[in-house]
């Protein structure tokens, strides 16, 4: 079974179009997050949400707007898409807070045209 | 913010080497893993160690929080080693988890 997963795997996409992107985990955990990857393999954490509650929000762009319909999912739209947002985007989640383990999807890679 | 450094960037072994690779942060920790990002890009979980030692299999992690570092071991290497290890920190704020720099391992044949 998949711990925490996301799709898609890939995204292609045009600027200017608005996209999402999906994850969900099944350990039970009450806290997820988003991480970009930039072209240079640097992770920086984006969002943190616990039990559906927005904790972090690491300075950035509105454009980019997480959803928690449930605490097992958290989506990541992003509106009116820009090159510089081409990057690999993670999904990961943890037991509570960040003082947990946190376990990592596979990650989407983001193209935008 | 806490600053969280890495060294080596990159380094070559050939195969059945040995290695350490360090972690060095600017803050005292709640907690600290270690990553192992394969040439897939996928994240494994190495080790949880906010202090003290583990080992498993050919790997093992020291983390000394009193001196603000933390070591990856890596015994007999293989190529499936080969990849970029991260160490990611908690620094107090919660919920917020800053990774390092990365060190790019090649292991050849």
């Amino acid at each position: 079974d998949t711990a925490v997963s996301q799709t898609p795997k890939y995204l292609v996409t045009q600027m200017g179009n608005d996209k999402s992107i999906k994850c969900e985990q099944n350990l039970g955990h009450d806290t997820m997050y988003w991480y970009k990857q930039d072209s240079k393999k640097f992770l920086k954490i984006m969002f943190s949400y616990n039990n559906k509650e927005l904790i972090i929000n690491e300075t950035v762009p509105n454009r980019f707007s997480p959803k928690s319909p449930d605490k097992a999912h958290l989506n990541l739209h992003i509106n009116s898409l820009e090159l510089g947002d081409s990057a690999v985007y993670f999904c990961a989640s943890s037991r509570a807070s960040g003082r947990s383990e946190q376990f990592f999807g596979p990650g989407t890679r983001l193209t935008v045209l | 913010g806490i600053q969280v450094e890495q060294s080596p960037p990159d380094l070559i072994l050939q195969e059945g080497a040995n290695s350490t690779l360090r972690c060095n942060f600017s803050d005292s920790v709640n907690n600290l893993q270690w990553f192992h990002q394969n040439p897939w890009g996928q994240l494994i979980n190495l080790f949880y160690i906010p202090s003290g030692t583990k080992q498993n299999g050919r790997l093992s992690a020291t983390t000394v929080a009193t001196e603000r570092y933390s070591l990856l071991y890596i015994s007999s290497s293989q190529t499936t080693d080969s990849g970029v290890y991260f160490c990611a920190v908690n620094s107090g704020g919660y919920q917020k988890v800053t990774f390092g720099t990365g060190t790019k391992l090649q292991v050849i044949p």
